[in-house]
């Protein structure tokens, strides 16, 4: 089982539609959640973080965290062209627990047509 | 937030030679990542650059193919040594500050 698993892809969304990308982990120790966007040749950047059990939202964007379930999604509302990338999931333990280290999953590709 | 700059942005090496990336970060960070990334694939740990001491490799990677310095809190290097085409990729530094990655904009590094 890998530590972090994103739902495979590729997701196609037509534009104004809601994407839902999932992500679970192994870790239960798990701290910090992140959600990276990487379009293609880019590094990735940072869109969400959560740390706390329930909805974070920051825009089109929310972030959604359940540690019972180790799961953490996120939904692109409204999508746009602009958000077709491959979007990683990321998690962190702490400096205690898994040295502070993070680990990504393979990413899903996201694939929003006008 | 941190501002992470690499250097070279991209690279054509020639086969058997090695080539070191520089990453700077323009503010007080507590861990210094480098990540390789192969085409069409996640981004895989190589090691934590460790202030002042050796770097902490994952499995799959060794000191002898890539040291890593990290002389102070704001600067790594890695070496890529003994190129192959095995090791076109990108490599990313990474640092985190209170809680958060960051990530430089990646070296572009193709082995011919």
């Amino acid at each position: 089982q890998k530590e972090v698993e994103q739902n495979s892809g590729p997701l196609s969304v037509p534009e104004g539609a809601i994407a839902s990308l999932n992500c679970t982990y192994s870790d239960r120790v798990s701290q910090s959640f992140f959600w990276y966007r990487q379009y293609s040749g880019k590094s990735p950047e940072l869109i969400m973080s959560i740390y706390s059990n329930g909805d974070k939202e920051d825009g089109r964007f929310t972030a959604q965290l359940n540690k019972a379930s180790q799961y953490v999604s996120l939904l692109i509302r409204d999508s746009q062209p602009s958000d077709s990338a491959t979007y990683l999931c990321a998690v962190k333990g702490s400096a205690n627990t898994n040295a502070g280290k993070s680990t990504f999953g393979d990413g899903t590709t996201l694939t929003v047509k006008p | 937030s941190a501002v992470i700059s690499q250097k070279p942005s991209r690279d054509i090496c020639q086969r058997g030679t090695s080539l070191t990336i520089q990453c700077q970060v323009d503010s007080q960070v507590t861990m210094m990542f480098w990540y390789r990334q192969q085409p069409g694939q996640s981004l895989t740990l190589i090691a934590t650059a460790n202030q002042g001491s050796e770097a902490t490799y994952e499995s799959g990677f060794v000191i002898d193919k890539f040291p890593i310095s990290r002389p102070n809190l704001t600067f790594s290097t890695l070496t890529v040594s003994n190129m192959s085409p095995e090791d076109s990729s990108i490599y990313l530094c990474s640092a985190t500050g209170w809680d958060t990655i960051y990530f430089g904009e990646g070296s572009w590094l193709t082995v011919v």
